[in-house]
């Protein structure tokens, strides 16, 4: 079984200011883990992915995130907000096992970024 | 824009009609997936496809639900006797195969649907 928790729903932080978004994954094997943003309206575009090497993960946007295998833990960062950085963001896990590419998401946690 | 289209954008139904949906995935992914989201929630998978083989499905996919890829290019949803429960963002994704599943979806805007 796999299973993502992103602890908080709503993240808030002004403008310039350093961003994180946190999220913590559960699976059996070793894990290829997502963070995907999705806009009002829109589908979700994906922003970066860990599936083996470096911890630190770059992505899109400007977007970063760190893999923890010790805490079992994804969290995406940015050094410095933008307003239009204001999305909900989705962090999902895969099993490496299962091969089937069946993604598991987690509830979504809204950033909003103000001026 | 992803390349991943679905129609209808919007679809308002009675309860008890059936509907489809139409998923078409960038031209040369092989994989195709089908989610639904409720709001406040992720994406919950449903049911995935390689080619036109429908390879998993979700314990979440109820008889009154069914997917198809004929050909292995566009897929279609169908839900029969729609119950109001079945209101949500039905979402398309896509992918390509190439190496133990770690590529990551692109996924279509949705079609929302509205079970009065």
């Amino acid at each position: 079984a796999q299973s993502v928790a992103q602890p908080e729903d709503q993240v808030n932080v002004a403008e310039g200011n350093p961003l994180t978004v946190k999220c913590t994954y559960s699976v059996s094997g070793n894990p290829y883990l997502f963070w995907y943003v999705q806009y009002p309206n829109r589908g979700l575009q994906f922003l970066l992915k860990y599936i083996t090497g470096d911890n630190l993960v770059k992505g899109s946007y400007g977007f970063e995130a760190e893999f923890n295998k010790s805490q079992t833990s994804f969290h995406l960062k940015k050094p410095s907000a933008l307003v239009s950085d204001s999305a909900l963001y989705f962090c999902a896990v895969r099993d490496i096992r299962t091969n089937a590419g069946k993604s598991t998401f987690g509830d979504g946690t809204t950033l909003t970024v103000k001026p | 824009d992803t390349g991943v289209s679905q129609d209808p954008r919007h679809k308002i139904t009675k309860r008890g009609q059936n509907v489809t949906f139409r998923c078409d995935p960038i031209s040369e992914h092989n994989r195709l997936y089908w989610y639904r989201q409720t709001l406040g929630q992720g994406p919950e998978f449903l049911t995935y496809f390689q080619n036109e083989a429908q390879l998993e499905k979700s314990r979440l996919l109820s008889d009154r639900f069914s997917a198809e890829r004929p050909k292995g290019s566009f897929s279609t949803l169908e839900i029969q006797r729609t119950e109001q429960g079945d209101s949500a963002m039905y979402l398309c994704a896509s992918s390509s195969f190439r190496a133990s599943g770690r590529n990551e979806q692109f996924f279509g805007p949705g079609t929302r649907l509205t079970v009065l």
